[in-house]
């Protein structure tokens, strides 16, 4: 099983700051192979990113995925109200399995 | 306009067999690469992938699962159904269908049907 490790648990931050989300895979995944997953309290998760880097639809130029390997980010670069939320990087190179999530919180 | 949402019992007791059936629209099952998937969250937790069901009646499940964990079409209407057996307290969550993409990933997901396991 791939082991998705996310980095920091939890991030404090302001809006309009920039923001860098980590998400460490234990084995190498494909670019096609990654995706980002926001999630807010009461609601099911959002599809953000696919395929390392690309936009989902309706999803803001300002979310922006990268990575290769074993590393992967998730940058939003100018942090909107509406962004504070839980995000999950989550590997579809074998099977599936999710992080544990970044809480983005004030 | 893509819509899936779980129906099923919010209580079960503890060695009780789960039966969540999620209901899809705008979208069909028998298109190649598309497939339904289930997952949950307990309660402050990180979401797990359970199983997936392709176009083709296909199917995946999670290894720490396997052998409790059934996915399979219905015969009528735009239905997929999950089954686990032997339930416990530790399977206490909310439980989510979605639809994989071509991609691999999941672009559509119900609200989420809370399940609760306690005698």
């Amino acid at each position: 099983e791939i082991v998705m490790t996310q980095s920091p648990a939890a991030l404090s931050v302001s809006q309009g700051d920039r923001v860098t989300l980590s998400c460490r895979a234990s084995q190498r995944v494909s670019p096609s192979e990654l995706a980002w997953y926001q999630q807010k309290p009461g609601q099911a998760p959002r599809l953000l990113i696919h395929a390392t880097s690309v936009r989902a639809t309706e999803i803001p130029a300002r979310f922006t995925g990268s990575g290769s390997g074993t590393d992967f980010t998730l940058t939003i670069s100018s942090l909107q109200s509406e962004d504070f939320a839980t995000y999950y990087c989550q590997q579809s190179e074998d099977l599936w399995t999710f992080g544990q999530g970044t809480r983005v919180e004030v | 306009q893509i819509t899936l949402k779980e129906s099923g019992p919010t209580l079960v007791k503890p060695t009780q067999t789960l039966t969540l059936t999620c209901t899809f629209s705008g979208f069909s099952l028998s298109t190649p690469g598309l497939g339904v998937v289930w997952l949950r969250q307990p309660p402050g937790k990180a979401l797990e992938w359970l199983a997936l069901l392709y176009w083709d009646d296909d199917a995946r499940y999670s290894p720490s699962l396997r052998g409790r964990v059934t996915i399979t079409r219905a015969t009528s209407g735009n239905r997929v159904v999950l089954t686990m057996t032997d339930m416990d307290p530790a399977d206490t969550a909310t439980y989510f269908c979605a639809r994989k993409n071509r991609f691999r990933s999941f672009d559509y997901w119900g609200q989420g049907a809370p399940v609760t396991v306690s005698s």
